[in-house]
């Protein structure tokens, strides 16, 4: 089973500011098949990018994703109040076993 | 559009069983994959299995093996998730998610349902 990484556990920022987020995975994810969501309070997950780095239908392109093999990243070039949140990744390579990273929270400074 | 509607929130006790449904419209339910993925209170995501809406064909997490079984209505286009001998600690949301690729099973979501909880408690 591949082990998602991520990292910071908590990312405290204010909003217009860049926020990178990293995820990293215990061995190399097979063709970049990483995804990310987002999740805020009460509600299910969003998809945010797939493929490592494109991005879902209707996410602003303030969202970007990076990375290959094991180090992966989503940047939010410039923070809006709505971002805040918390944000995992997925890495969905390893059939049959489909494994998320524990989170990273991105709460306002 | 695209929708997943799932079942309302359980309390059982320990030792029994729930089922959870995720009625889906909006699209040709038997083309695409639906998976299930739950979360403890506070915790991260989990994912739990699969099942081709298509042949019924499932694929289930390693940890849940024996405990959970994925099945489907075409006829009202529902999924079903049962997990059986429930411990305190499967007290969770449960989401189903939907593959976004026709007839190929991808594993990311783009579609969720609402989330289901249940809540395992005596």
């Amino acid at each position: 089973e591949i082990v998602l990484t991520q990292s910071p556990g908590t990312l405290s920022l204010s909003p217009g500011e860049r926020a990178t987020l990293s995820c990293r995975a215990s061995q190399s994810v097979s063709s970049s098949y990483l995804a990310w969501y987002q999740q805020k309070p009460g509600q299910a997950p969003r998809l945010l990018i797939y493929g490592a780095s494109s991005r879902a239908t209707g996410i602003p392109d303030r969202f970007s994703g990076s990375g290959s093999g094991t180090d992966f990243t989503l940047t939010i070039s410039r923070l809006e109040p709505e971002d805040f949140a918390v944000y995992y990744c997925q890495q969905y390579g390893s059939s049959p076993e489909y494994t998320f990273g524990q989170g990273t929270k991105l709460e306002i400074k | 559009q695209v929708q997943l509607v799932q079942s309302g929130a359980e309390v059982k006790k320990p030792g029994a069983s729930v089922k959870v449904s995720c009625k889906a419209s909006g699209y040709t339910f038997t083309g695409y994959y639906m998976h299930w993925v739950r979360q403890a209170p506070g915790q991260g995501l989990e994912w739990m299995g699969w099942i081709n809406p298509n042949s019924g064909g499932t694929n289930y997490a390693q940890k849940f093996q024996g405990r959970v079984t994925m099945t489907r209505d075409t006829s009202i286009s529902t999924a079903y998730m049962e997990l059986s001998r429930l411990r305190s600690d499967d007290t969770a949301v449960y989401y189903c998610a939907r593959d976004p690729l026709y007839s190929r099973l991808s594993g990311y979501y783009h579609y969720w349902g609402q989330g289901t909880l249940v809540t395992v408690s005596s």
